[in-house]
């Protein structure tokens, strides 16, 4: 079984509606993640969490939002999806003591 | 500030070797990561340096200069399965703020 799973693996919805991609993992990390992935470009940080308790920003949170529901979960929201926000998005995890990350498979998400 | 830089693209021949760059400002540093992706699937881990030198691994290697702020991914015996882009990472000396990742350099290995 996957260490980080993705749920959904593909997703396409229309301009202005709600979309959550959720992110659960079986590695007992504290240390969750959200990027976005353009085509041909790098991984950019939506926002990051190192506990439950913990929720952080990152390069490009505007219009996203997210929930860590528990040690194994994060999920991402898409509050009002619009076209450009249409990308590859991974969660991963980390190890505390390594820095380590683990991503999972990805979810393609397209906003017409 | 955070600054890492890859080349873009770059092309080799299958059998061939070849060197990917990586080179960092950051502030502070406490190690690098290469990782791999192939097209549409996630990153995976490929090796990580934190002291200074040569790590070699079957026919990776990766080679860190922290005064030089450089590395590089040197892969051998070139595969057409080693097309893929390649990610260099940087870790904060805290550990308590993200990998910074670069761009990624992609790689096209031709017959």
């Amino acid at each position: 079984d996957a260490d980080v799973t993705q749920t959904p693996r593909n997703r396409i919805t229309k301009t202005g509606k709600r979309i959550m991609l959720e992110c659960s993992q079986t590695k007992g990390h504290d240390r969750m993640y959200w990027y976005r992935q353009d085509p041909g470009l790098g991984l950019q940080l939506i926002y990051y969490s190192f506990d439950v308790k913990d929720i952080n920003k990152g390069e490009i949170s505007d219009g996203y939002s997210v929930s860590r529901q528990a040690q194994a979960k994060f999920s991402l929201s898409l509050e009002s999806a619009i076209p450009n926000q249409t990308a590859l998005y991974f969660c991963a995890t980390s190890d505390l003591t390594t820095s380590e990350q683990f991503f999972g498979p990805g979810t393609r998400l397209t906003v017409l | 500030g955070q600054n890492i830089d890859q080349p873009t693209e770059m092309t080799a021949t299958e059998g061939a070797i070849v060197q990917i760059n990586c080179t960092y400002q950051t502030s502070g540093f406490n190690g690098l990561f290469w990782y791999q992706q192939h097209a549409g699937e996630a990153p995976t881990f490929l090796s990580y340096n934190v002291l200074d030198g040569l790590e070699e691994k079957g026919r990776f290697s990766s080679f860190l200069s922290r005064s030089k702020g450089y590395s590089y991914l040197l892969l051998k015996e070139l595969q057409m399965k080693d097309s893929a882009s390649y990610l260099c990472a940087v870790r904060s000396p805290s550990g308590n703020t993200p990998l910074v990742f670069g761009k990624g350099t992609r790689l096209s290995v031709i017959a």
